[in-house]
């Protein structure tokens, strides 16, 4: 596609269970990015890819985060064990190359209840 | 503590007023990005600032970096309701690797009364 695609748009959850958010960044692009946004905040980083290189994985919250990135593409979000201060809007970007040109998705609103 | 601090935090201003977005830090940056946010949306790229006290314009907008590049400012001329959203900075934060990620201030939600 022409842009960065996040699926769901929007996820109710009950507290206590597993979610997955899903990105497909733009074709081509090595980079890709998970934030959080609180709302009207600004952008919390979360997690990198690039390439076949480890993930920078310095921004995840706690260990019931986790993401992966499969073939250099698709990559996904997990949320274990839910929990309400978890409610906020993840945002996925990808980027072709040094030294900017992020492209972001539309996000998933997650909501913990 | 926040690497950008972006002030004021809130603004709400009526159609045909000009305001300015601060974005300050202690640091200096190789380059400074702002960005526009609307609802329901991601954060959509409005320019890329580089070099110490570089002034560019996008139409009724004005970013300016400052001469220390530890700065910037987002001006807009005459605003208008379309205008109204998340007002965002970001500067790239290098790793070891030679690769980098963005590293946002708090934004600035602007609201612009037709």
């Amino acid at each position: 596609g022409a842009g960065v695609s996040q699926s769901p748009s929007n996820k109710v959850t009950e507290k206590g269970k597993d979610v997955e958010l899903r990105c497909d960044p733009i074709s081509g692009h090595t980079a890709l990015y998970w934030y959080r946004q609180s709302l009207g905040q600004g952008l919390e980083f979360l997690i990198y890819f690039q390439g076949n290189s480890a993930p920078d994985k310095s921004g995840l919250p706690s260990d019931r985060f986790s993401a992966e990135r499969t073939g250099g593409s698709v990559s996904t979000l997990t949320i274990q064990r839910t929990q309400q201060e978890d409610s906020a809007v993840y945002l996925c970007a990808s980027r072709e190359g040094q030294p900017m040109g992020y492209t972001f998705g539309s996000g998933t609103r997650l909501t913990v209840v | 503590t926040q690497l950008l601090e972006q002030s004021p935090q809130f603004l709400s201003i009526q159609e045909g007023e000009n305001l300015t977005v601060y974005c300050n830090s202690s640091s200096v940056f190789s380059s400074l990005q702002w960005y526009r946010q609307e609802p329901g949306e991601g954060p959509v790229l409005l320019v890329t600032v580089v070099t110490g006290g570089e002034v560019k314009k996008l139409k009724r907008l004005t970013f300016q970096f400052g001469d220390a590049r530890k700065d910037s400012s987002l001006h807009i001329t005459a605003a208008q309701p379309g205008d109204t959203g998340l007002y965002l900075c970001a500067t790239q934060k290098w790793l070891a690797s030679n690769t980098g990620k963005l590293i946002f201030g708090q934004g600035t939600t602007l609201q612009v009364k037709p």
